[in-house]
């Protein structure tokens, strides 16, 4: 059974460019959460997909987009980056026939640098 | 808003001592409580949890109480190995999800 999987695992972008994070759930799993964690710090939430809608946001900005497919995988945007978007990016998945929603299963992250 | 407090670390300790890493948290109703470790170079892994005041969380030698009246989610393990060795944060869910910074933990042979 694999479990969460994300790509690319490394990313390195300019500034004003844009970027696109994917991310597929682990098996029996229907809702997709994405976070950022910056260097020495704890996630933070941006939001979650839940039947192929953003059902919750954190504190983002529209510069951060989403996506969820029907087959429950999820994309991640961020358009204009910026220096500060430099991070470890975590998607985990939940719920369905899998497990709770509450309780989550993390990918290994891919990390993105912007210059 | 919502919010965990962990105690900042590193924390230090030989094989076989006594762990504490101390939790807080803020809500305006009643989360559950959860510990995630994230060893150096992995995504979080899920430790324990408690969904409700008085619940203990245990996996792996691990264990934490929820305790409402103090707010608090403390993880203890009664003889820590070098495996163990890793980053531990302290989270909430409510209606968003809410995680503390994190401690990390060194364990010496």
């Amino acid at each position: 059974d694999a479990g969460v999987t994300q790509s690319p695992t490394h990313l390195i972008k300019t500034r004003g460019q844009q970027v696109t994070l994917r991310c597929s759930p682990k098996s029996g799993h229907d809702t997709v959460s994405w976070y950022q964690q910056a260097l020495g710090q704890g996630p933070q939430f941006i939001f979650q997909y839940y039947e192929e809608e953003e059902r919750q946001r954190g504190n983002f900005p529209d510069r951060f987009s989403g996506h969820q497919f029907p087959n429950y995988s999820s994309e991640l945007n961020v358009n204009a980056l910026l220096l500060g978007d430099s991070a470890l990016y975590l998607c985990a998945s939940s719920g369905g026939s899998g497990g709770t929603q509450e309780t989550q299963y993390f990918g290994p992250g891919t990390r993105l640098l912007v210059l | 808003g919502d919010s965990v407090t962990q105690m900042e670390g590193p924390v230090t300790l030989s094989e076989e001592a006594f762990l504490t890493i101390n939790c807080t948290y803020t809500a305006t109703g009643y989360p559950s409580l959860f510990w995630y470790v994230q060893y150096p170079g992995e995504g979080l892994q899920l430790l324990l949890k408690a969904t409700k005041a008085d619940d203990k969380g245990s996996n792996k030698g691990f264990e934490a109480t929820y305790r409402k009246e103090t707010t608090s989610f403390h993880l203890e393990k009664g003889s820590v190995q070098v495996s163990d060795s890793a980053v531990y944060f302290c989270a909430l869910s409510l209606y968003i999800p809410t995680f503390g910074r994190g401690t990390s933990l060194i364990v010496h042979p």
